[in-house]
């Protein structure tokens, strides 16, 4: 079975702060997927990020950066430089690679950036 | 861009009537899914269909059913829906089985008294 746990319910930042967002996971799947949701208070869901199992690569976009760690298990999430409008709730997210796309959700965290 | 549209955002039902939530796409994806999402238990499957007329059960298909005539809609139904069906639904689509990328709609917050 998959699990994906998200440990941080809620951060709160003041802006220009850095911040990361820890997501551990589960799998006994040898290939699958990773992402990063954004919800923000609109209530949206909006990807930000795939990884493939095999491609542990750190990926860096503007002020979001994802660090994949597959010895630990882990696909963590900073944002540089805290903006309020990235006060959202994050999902990480996993899926086997193939198949139908049964996605397991961690329960998110919700990120406050206080001006 | 892709669109996800839900038929409603709130909707409040009593307890014992039957509930029809409808999503729809319009960039001709394959494969569609409704969650619900509750607070400390994040997004959890209810039910996906990757075609016309095919479903699968999720993670908690409990009380609900689906419906898909058509490849661009996606309906949930509540036979009878009780309170402890209160929650966030949200309708997702991706394009192919092999493309991953979840497209979401902005959710249908439903009470039910």
């Amino acid at each position: 079975a998959q699990k994906v746990t998200q440990a941080q319910t809620e951060i709160s930042v003041v802006e220009k702060e850095d911040v990361t967002l820890d997501c551990v996971y589960e799998t006994r799947d040898t290939t699958y997927y990773l992402f990063w949701y954004k919800q923000p208070p609109s209530g949206e869901l909006v990807f930000l990020i795939r990884r493939n199992s095999f491609d542990e690569q750190n990926e860096i976009s503007g002020r979001y950066s994802w660090n994949f760690q597959k010895s630990t298990s882990s696909f963590n999430f900073t944002i540089t430089a805290s903006q309020v409008v990235d006060s959202a709730v994050y999902f990480c997210a996993l899926t086997p690679a193939g198949g139908y796309q049964k996605v397991t959700f961690g329960i998110g965290t919700k990120l406050q950036v206080i001006p | 861009d892709v669109k996800v549209t839900q038929s409603s955002r709130y909707l409040v039902k009593r307890t014992g009537e039957k509930v029809f939530l409808e999503c729809v796409q319009d960039m001709d994806h394959e494969n569609m899914f409704w969650y619900r999402q509750d607070p400390g238990l994040g997004l959890r499957l209810i039910y996906f269909s990757y075609d016309v007329k095919m479903k699968e059960k999720g993670d908690i298909p409990e009380g609900y059913s689906v419906s898909r005539e058509k490849k661009e809609r996606f309906s949930l139904i509540l036979e009878s829906a009780s309170t402890n069906q209160t929650s966030m639904y949200l309708c997702a689509s991706t394009l192919t089985t092999s493309s991953y990328e979840q497209y979401f709609g902005p959710g249908t917050r439903l009470t039910v008294t």
